[in-house]
């Protein structure tokens, strides 16, 4: 089946610093990446979507500029989360979609637990 | 605004048991509900629906969705400490240029041996 690997897949660092979340597709092109956050005993909140080769489409309420998406081909996307606060604590989780062969389906990454101190 | 709602939100049950999970929905452009298991980590696929009536089964797992009605069961049954996961419910919406996934809160389940 369909794998997408997520890394880190844990990450503490210090409040003020950048950190990158890289999301592959190891079996498939990924033409639409998705990426997710969750909070703890929540539901996954929808942040961004990405496409190939464009630029991301953000939920509203997420800031496109703190949480910076490149999906620069159809294996790779990264979530780069700026200037890092102990807010942004979370489980960010990645999915992928290759609208080619499945219409429906998104195959879900392990997730990076993100811990800004 | 749409929005994808789950109860109970957590449940606890002896193994043998049988459980119904429930998600309501109200979104524009529906296109499709999925439930998803998720443990420690990523959530895995259980099923997708998206005719009214057609029960979707896999082992002791099965779910139907009621278009009218808006919402879908998930039943289990004869329940396993190996089922004890979080249970969730996606809607996929047309979303412009991509369908996307509205996620419910989830329903925490506990079998107890």
């Amino acid at each position: 089946g369909a794998v997408v690997s997520q890394h880190p897949s844990r990450v503490i660092c210090k409040s003020g610093t950048s950190v990158k979340i890289e999301c592959r597709s190891l079996d498939f092109q990924a033409t639409t990446m998705f990426w997710y956050r969750q909070f703890p005993k929540k539901s996954l909140m929808l942040m961004a979507t990405s496409n190939e080769g464009s630029k991301a489409t953000y939920e509203q309420g997420v800031e496109k500029d703190k949480f910076l998406i490149n999906h620069a081909s159809l294996t790779l996307s990264t979530l780069t989360v700026t200037s890092a606060h102990p807010e942004d604590s979370s489980f960010y989780i990645c999915s992928a979609r290759d609208w080619r062969t499945s219409h429906y389906e998104q195959y879900f990454g392990p997730g990076t637990r993100l811990t800004v101190t | 605004e749409d929005k994808v709602v789950q109860s109970p939100l957590s449940l606890v049950v002896h193994e043998g048991d049988t459980v119904t999970l429930n998600c309501s929905y109200e979104v524009t452009n529906f296109r499709s509900l999925l439930w998803y298991k998720q443990e420690k980590k990523a959530p895995t696929f259980l099923f997708m629906l998206t005719s009214s009536g057609i029960e979707k089964k896999s082992g002791r797992l099965s779910s139907i969705l009621d278009k009218k009605e808006l919402f879908s069961i998930l039943n289990i049954t004869a329940t396993q400490t190996g089922d004890s996961a979080v249970y969730l419910c996606a809607v996929e919406i047309y979303g412009g240029a991509t369908n996307k996934l509205i996620f419910g809160t989830g329903t925490l389940l506990a079998v107890q041996p």
